[in-house]
């Protein structure tokens, strides 16, 4: 199969701190990772797009100093929620390409953030 | 511009059978996918159709016109364990994004 791993899967945190995400692929190597955003009763929104060994590119109205992505390996990509505050309270999900498998997606199980 | 389609909600029987419809206008077309999502969990792949027709997996089918930019999944004999969302993706022309329609939330009943 295709296995892609998130951790942690849930976390709580003060507002002003700082979270970070770790998204791993664990069978296969991964040049593009995604990360989404999803609200509750909502569809998944794309936030950026993840590529091994070079700046992330980021959807219109994500703000890339907030959400920092590093993908230092075929097989991890992180999300850092810096600064976050209550309105940044989601289910952070990623997903991994797989170029071989006619570069189908296969997702993470999900992270849940709460800020309070 | 990106646009994908679903009916936000709807209800079946269990055991009876359900047709989800999905229309996209995108700017580019390399696939459409299916997923189902349960409240807290991350999406499970269903299908893929690349090609207009029908393709059948079991209890899920689904079908694509590309002239149309209209698909629908199909689920029969339906089971309560099939209450979920159901996310149209598109992929675009390079293959690098999905983009996904807003989900239609099934509910089953005894």
């Amino acid at each position: 199969g295709a296995v892609v791993s998130q951790h942690p899967s849930r976390v709580i945190c003060k507002s002003g701190t700082s979270v970070k995400i770790e998204c791993r692929s664990l069978d296969f190597q991964a040049t593009t990772m995604f990360w989404y955003r999803q609200f509750p009763k909502q569809s998944l929104m794309l936030m950026a797009t993840s590529n091994e060994g070079s700046k992330a590119t980021y959807e219109q109205g994500v703000e890339k100093d907030k959400f920092l992505i590093n993908h230092a390996s075929l097989t991890l990509s992180t999300l850092t929620v810096t600064s976050a505050h209550p309105e940044d309270s989601s289910f952070y999900i990623c997903s991994a390409r797989r170029v071989d498998r006619n570069n189908e997606q296969f997702f993470g199980p999900g992270t849940r953030l709460t800020v309070l | 511009g990106q646009n994908i389609d679903q009916p936000t909600e709807m209800t079946a029987t269990e055991g009876a059978i359900v047709q989800i419809n999905c229309t996209y206008q995108t700017s580019g077309f390399n696939g459409l996918f299916w997923y189902q999502q349960h409240a807290g969990e991350a999406p499970t792949f269903l299908s893929y159709n690349v090609l207009d027709g029908l393709e059948e997996k079991g209890r899920f089918s689904s079908f694509l016109s590309r002239s149309k930019g209209y698909s629908y999944l199909l689920l029969k004999e339906l089971q309560m364990k099939d209450s979920a969302s159901y996310l149209c993706a598109v992929r675009d022309n390079y293959g690098q994004n999905f983009v996904f329609g807003p989900g239609t939330r099934l509910s089953v009943l005894p």
